[in-house]
């Protein structure tokens, strides 16, 4: 079945750090892929999306390539602030309304 | 504008005794979805509908039940609650692009 595969946490960064948290997916067909955030004590909140091969989704200084040749869907932020601390989850879903399938999320710490 | 609303952010129940969580959306969308999610972990789906179709989980217990009475509400009974049903739950809708669209989330407290 269709599965997601992100690094493991935590992640601890200074201000201002680059960030990068890797996520492989497998699946059938032609996925789209998601990355949501959650910050403590609440819901998730959808952060960017990739519908197609080559799309990049961008929010709030983060992006992310859906790269089908390498069935990944790296998030990045070229400099990360305290208040992106959080927990990132990679998520993907097939076609029709398909419920999602999530990584494990990664808890990104980030220290003044 | 809140998308989907979920009451009350926060339920404290006993041991078996029954608890309803409520779920609404503002965005007409067809699919609703309930999850369980225990200490950051990755949500768990509980349930889902496409309309009035139910779709049940496998490995969701008989102790969940649904309910979705119209195309906005969306209901989560848990019959009897036990010590390891405490954990955030989530309500999400589907958009145009499968993307789903969360709730803040439910914390519920079992005693």
């Amino acid at each position: 079945g269709d599965s997601v595969t992100q690094m493991e946490g935590p992640v601890t960064l200074s201000e201002e750090a680059f960030l990068t948290i890797n996520c492989t997916y497998t699946a059938t067909g032609y996925p789209s892929l998601f990355w949501y955030v959650q910050y403590p004590g609440e819901g998730l909140q959808l952060l960017l999306k990739a519908t197609k091969a080559d799309d990049k989704g961008s929010n709030k200084g983060f992006e992310a390539t859906y790269r089908k040749e390498t069935t990944s869907f790296h998030l990045e932020k070229g400099s990360v602030q305290v208040s992106d601390s959080a927990v990132y989850f990679c998520a993907l879903t097939n076609s029709g309304n398909t419920p999602l399938v999530f990584g494990k999320g990664t808890r990104l710490s980030v220290i003044a | 504008d809140a998308m989907v609303i979920q009451n009350p952010r926060y339920q404290v129940t006993q041991f078996g005794k029954p608890v309803t969580l409520s779920c609404s959306q503002t965005l007409n969308h067809n699919v609703m979805y309930w999850y369980q999610q225990k200490s950051s972990q990755a949500p768990k789906l509980l349930f889902h509908y496409y309309d009035k179709d139910f779709n049940n989980e496998a490995d969701t217990p008989d102790n969940f039940q649904s309910r979705r009475p119209n195309t906005s509400f969306c209901f989560l009974d848990i019959r009897s609650p036990g010590l390891g049903d405490a954990a955030m739950y989530l309500c999400a809708t589907s958009g145009l692009y499968n993307e789903q669209f969360f709730g803040p989330g439910t914390r519920l407290t079992v005693l």
